[in-house]
């Protein structure tokens, strides 16, 4: 079965410092991987996906994420974390024959000035 | 470009009351999808469609419905509501199997 683990329910950055946000995952088969944003009162927004090819890949607002397939792991990351940063982000995953997208729970981000 | 629409933004529901929430897209993107989200929880895949005409259930279909007669709209029902389906909902788009876009959610809440 395929599941999305994201284990901090919350994550607090100063303002200016780099930031992760954690999430494992699950699937038989390649896994296509992406992270969204929810900004309050809002629907989601897509940051990045890893289909192929290099394992880091780049998104909006200057995150990125980097595919570990050894560790099944699909952290997000951002150099230099900004108050305007601060949201839900979810992480999701599907096999590559599959369209159902399995979510993770979700990590509410804090960023401090 | 208004991307995905729903209405209403929020609805207050009596437990068996049935009511329709409306998903509009203007992209023509073949595939859509409905999804409740709960607190604490991620998003629950309801039901899907790849295409007009064409629609198949996801991880939590029971109480609910769909019809998908032309690629823009992907109404989702629900027939005698419980307090159980108190959730946010929301409908999104894809033209691919892969990035979805997303309308703004409907907050209901079953008393």
């Amino acid at each position: 079965a395929q599941s999305v683990a994201q284990p901090e329910d919350q994550v607090n950055v100063a303002e200016g410092n780099p930031l992760t946000v954690k999430c494992t995952y699950s699937v038989s088969g390649n896994p296509y991987l992406f992270w969204y944003v929810q900004y309050p009162n809002r629907g989601l927004q897509f940051l990045l996906k890893y289909i192929t090819g290099d394992n880091l890949v780049k998104g909006s607002y200057g995150f990125e994420a980097e595919f570990n397939k050894s560790q099944t792991s699909f952290h997000l990351k951002k150099p230099s974390a900004l108050v305007s940063d601060s949201a839900l982000y979810f992480c999701a995953v599907r096999r590559d024959s599959n369209y159902q997208l399995i979510w993770g729970a979700g990590t509410k981000l804090i960023i401090k000035p | 470009n208004a991307g995905v629409t729903q209405t209403p933004k929020f609805r207050i529901l009596k437990i068996g009351q049935s009511m329709t929430l409306q998903c509009a897209q203007d992209m023509n993107h073949n595939y859509m999808y409905w999804y409740r989200q709960d607190p604490g929880m991620g998003l629950k895949l309801i039901y899907y469609s790849v295409g007009a005409g064409i629609t198949d259930k996801g991880e939590v279909p029971n109480g609910y419905n769909v019809s998908r007669s032309t690629t823009e709209d992907f109404p989702l029902r629900l027939e005698l509501a419980a307090p159980s389906q108190t959730s946010v909902y929301f409908c999104a788009s894809s033209p691919t199997q892969d990035t979805q876009y997303f309308g703004p959610g409907t907050r209901l809440t079953v008393l």
